[in-house]
């Protein structure tokens, strides 16, 4: 059964002070492994999808990067507007020819002034 | 805006009766998704259609159904409410059967009394 595991649970940063969000992952055949952010009351906003390991992707101040058994979103610089829930989400081959995703818990990451 | 349009933002119903959520897809995407979101259960795959046919399901309930019209509007039925059905209801498309990333919706929050 695919799984993902995203840790911290919640993560508190001063502004500017950098760190890394884990999403460990248990998939058979990755197709792709999808970062999304998400803000309260909304719904989760696309940001990265990475394919095969060692694939970086960069947006802003956000670097994702892949490996064989997980994936980490840097947060270089953050400031508060980065405060938000990252969510990970994998899709695999036992998912067939569709767009099922599995998503982890997601990290609460909450950025101070 | 992801151009995903989900109503009604809220729900507030009763025990034993029928709601009905409805999503529009972006344009040009074909796909539509359906997913439940709880704060113990995080994000759960509930169906996927594509172009007007089934596609694939997750963990959805019996007392649960949903459609894909064919000008590719969606509807979720939820019957027979229960307490613990009281959750984020999201809806989100692709333009693919499977490859494509999803795109959310912000949600219908069903409360259930």
């Amino acid at each position: 059964e695919d799984q993902v595991t995203q840790s911290p649970e919640a993560l508190r940063l001063q502004e500017g002070e950098s760190s890394s969000l884990n999403c460990s992952y248990t998939v058979s055949g990755l197709r792709g492994l999808f970062w999304y952010r998400q803000d309260p009351g909304k719904g989760p906003e696309f940001l990265f999808t990475l394919y095969s390991a060692g694939e970086e992707k960069e947006k802003e101040r956000l670097k994702a990067t892949l490996t064989k058994k997980e994936s980490f979103l840097h947060i270089t610089a953050p400031k508060p507007e980065d405060s938000a829930t990252y969510l990970c989400a994998v899709q695999g081959r036992s998912s067939g020819n569709t767009g099922k995703l599995i998503f982890g818990q997601g990290t609460t990451l909450q950025v101070k002034p | 805006d992801s151009g995903v349009t989900q109503t009604p933002k809220h729900l507030i119903t009763a025990t034993g009766q029928r709601v009905t959520l409805r999503c529009s897809p972006r344009s040009g995407d074909l796909s539509v998704y359906w997913y439940q979101q709880s704060l113990d259960q995080g994000l759960q795959f509930l169906i996927q259609y594509y172009n007007g046919e089934e596609r694939a399901k997750g963990n959805i309930l019996e007392r649960f159904s949903a459609q894909q019209f064919p000008d590719l509007h969606s509807e979720l039925n939820l019957s027979s409410l229960e307490l613990g059905d009281s959750a984020l209801y999201f809806c989100a498309s692709s333009a693919g059967q499977g490859d494509s990333p999803l795109h959310f919706g912000n949600g219908t929050r069903l409360t259930v009394t």
